[in-house]
Order: C-alpha cells, then sequence, then structure tokens
C-alpha cells in the first residue's frame, strides 16, 4: 500500500516569487510518481511525471520536481509564479509493477498567487 | 480531439435513491477510472475499468458499482445514497497500453448533492 503526504495545505505566494510545494510519499513497493494540477471549476489536468532516468523532471509551464529516493519526497518548484498558476496541486503515486494505474493521491496543496 | 466529457456536471438526490454517473472517454482510450473528490478526504480511487471489466476497486461499499460499455464509455452507480456519499466525482481515461507509468486524462466531474 501507498500514502502521500503533502505537508502544506495551502501556500499563499506573490506574484513572480518562487514556490515549493512539498510531497513525501510512503510506499513498499516501487512507484512512479506523478503532480496534477486542478484549476477552479475544472477536472485534473497532468502537470509532470517520474518515471525514470533523470530525477529532475520538467513541464512546458515553468514547473519542475525532484524525485528523491532516499527521502522519499518529490517536491515541486517553480522559481516565478504568476496569477494563473492559482490552484490546487495533487501530488500522485502508483504502483510500477501494478496492472492498470491506480493512483493515490496527497490531500493537495491551495496555492494562492497575489498581486 | 474531445477530451474526457461526465454528465450530467451536477446531480441533487436525496439519501436512499440511486444515482448514476457518466462518463465518455477520450477516443481511442479503453481503460476508464472513477475517483471520488469528498470534502475532507480528499481524492479516493474508487473504480477501473478496462476492455469492459472490472479490473480493481477501492475501498468503498458495494453499492458503488458501474460498468464500462462496448464503446468504452462507463457508468458509475451509487445505490442507498447517502450524505456522505456528496462529492465531487471525476473521471479518468488512458490509453491503457503502458502500465502503471501511463497518464490519466480527467474530465470536469459531476458533482453530486444528497439530501
Amino acid at each position: 500500500a501507498q500514502s502521500v503526504t503533502q505537508l502544506d495545505s495551502q501556500v499563499p505566494v506573490f506574484e513572480e516569487a518562487p514556490v515549493e510545494l512539498r510531497c513525501n510519499y510512503s510506499s513498499s513497493v516501487s512507484v512512479y510518481l506523478f503532480w496534477y494540477v486542478q484549476y477552479p471549476n475544472q477536472g485534473l489536468q497532468l502537470l509532470l511525471k517520474y518515471l525514470s532516468g533523470s530525477t529532475l523532471v520538467e513541464s512546458i509551464n515553468g514547473f519542475e520536481a525532484e524525485f528523491n529516493k532516499s527521502q522519499t519526497s518529490f517536491h515541486l518548484r517553480k522559481p516565478s509564479v504568476h496569477i494563473s498558476d492559482t490552484a490546487e496541486y495533487f501530488c500522485a503515486v502508483s504502483d510500477i509493477k501494478a496492472a492498470g494505474n491506480k493512483l493515490t493521491f496527497g490531500g493537495g496543496t491551495r496555492v494562492l498567487v497575489k498581486p | 480531439e474531445a477530451g474526457v466529457t461526465q454528465s450530467p456536471t451536477h446531480l441533487i438526490k436525496t439519501r436512499g435513491q440511486q444515482a448514476t454517473l457518466r462518463c465518455s472517454p477520450i477516443s481511442g482510450h479503453t481503460s476508464v477510472y472513477w475517483y471520488q473528490q469528498a470534502l475532507g478526504l480528499g481524492l479516493q480511487f474508487l473504480l477501473w475499468y478496462d476492455e469492459g471489466e472490472e479490473r480493481n476497486r477501492g475501498n468503498f461499499p458495494p453499492r458503488f458499482s458501474g460498468r464500462q460499455f462496448p464503446n468504452y464509455s462507463s457508468e458509475l452507480n451509487v445505490n442507498a445514497l447517502e450524505l456522505e456519499d456528496s462529492a465531487l466525482y471525476l473521471c479518468a481515461s488512458s490509453a491503457g497500453t503502458s502500465g502503471s507509468g501511463e497518464t490519466q486524462y480527467f474530465g470536469p466531474g459531476t458533482r453530486l448533492l444528497v439530501l
């Protein structure tokens, strides 16, 4: 079984400031890692994922996350946020060896970007 | 290309009634996942269907059930509704070919309110 902990439920941040969203996971098996974003009144969209290879993964809109196996973490960062980044962000894992892709989510971090 | 669609967008029922939620996956996707996003409980995996079969279910009672049709669309049924079933129900689809690292594409959700 897996569990995901997002340490901050809310993160207020000023526009153009950096932001870091913390994600730690616990699992008895190897996992894939994902970050999804949910904009107000919308479904979830994949931001980025780590499957293998380089532990630093990037998204097209400036976010990046680093997989740290020893600390079982997958923190998400952006060096300079925009108002449009206001959303809820979810970290998730899936069992590498499982058939299908049942995602186990963290509780979410609500990011509020202030002008 | 059309994304995942869900209907209805909102559903109001009374306790004890049955609710039926529908999901149409992205064209070509054979896997459909259902998640419940309830206030205070976060996102929880409900059911996974692939090629018309139920492949996995989360820790939910049997009154949560569903099916997948030959065109890969899916229906989630919730019988004997309880107040705590009030939640946003999200459907996601994936191609079903790449295992647990595959990206899931989410619909906008159906918001169910049980009175």
